[in-house]
């Protein structure tokens, strides 16, 4: 497609339960990030990809915190056992073609997390 | 470790007004700066860059930032604002990885 989709839009859920967050991004671009975006706050980052090097997971708060990338496209974030804390909107990014890392970063519309 | 400010959480200007949103960066070597801005209901979108050359950098839309070393500033500018520019604007520092710090975002209301 012609940008970065993210799937579901919102999800609702509750303590306790666990989580499947999607994101589908720009065929060719071979770098994904996701994301967190508290209220009121900046975003915070999570996880990187980078074609088939090993991702860089020093964002994730926690070990209930997971993602994967399955084929270099699409990606999975997975939240285990969520937590009230954990609502937020979660991003993905994917980064431009070239590889370089001034190429733009393009970000989805988010998936609006609510734990209750 | 890389940090980023905006020191502005909520500006509220009226039309035709000039704009200056502050962000200072925290890092010792080479940078790479953004501004990105989300307007309501869409998805978050960049509005300029700098890499390297011509410190002063022009965006979309009229916006322009100019980056200075010695302050570890990236401010924005727009010389007159509109009421479509009503949006939220986040600075971001990237150094040494391919893992950009963003700031908080300023939340810019603008009157018509």
């Amino acid at each position: 497609g012609a940008g970065v989709s993210q799937s579901p839009s919102n999800k609702v859920t509750e303590k306790g339960k666990d989580v499947e967050l999607r994101c589908d991004p720009i065929s060719g671009h071979t770098a994904l990030y996701w994301y967190r975006q508290s209220l009121g706050q900046g975003l915070e980052f999570l996880i990187y990809f980078q074609g088939n090097s090993a991702p860089d997971k020093s964002g994730l708060p926690s070990d209930r915190f997971s993602a994967e990338r399955t084929g270099g496209s699409v990606s999975t974030l997975t939240i285990q056992r969520t937590q009230q804390e954990d609502s937020a909107v979660y991003l993905c990014a994917a980064r431009g073609a070239s590889g370089g890392a001034e190429d733009t970063q393009y970000f989805g519309p988010g998936t609006r997390l609510t734990v209750l | 470790a890389q940090s980023v400010s905006q020191h502005n959480h909520h500006v509220i200007l009226s039309e035709a007004a000039s704009l200056e949103l502050g962000c200072n960066y925290s890092y010792g070597g080479t940078v790479n700066l953004f501004w990105y801005v989300q307007y309501p209901g869409q998805h978050l979108q960049l509005l300029l860059k700098y890499f390297s050359g011509d410190p002063l950098v022009k965006g979309i839309k009229g916006f322009e930032a100019e980056f200075i070393k010695s302050k570890f500033s990236f401010n924005l500018r727009k010389p007159s604002v509109q009421w479509s520019d009503t949006a939220e604007y986040f600075c971001a520092v990237q150094g040494g990885s391919y893992i950009p710090t963003f700031g908080r975002g300023t939340s810019l209301i603008v009157h018509p």
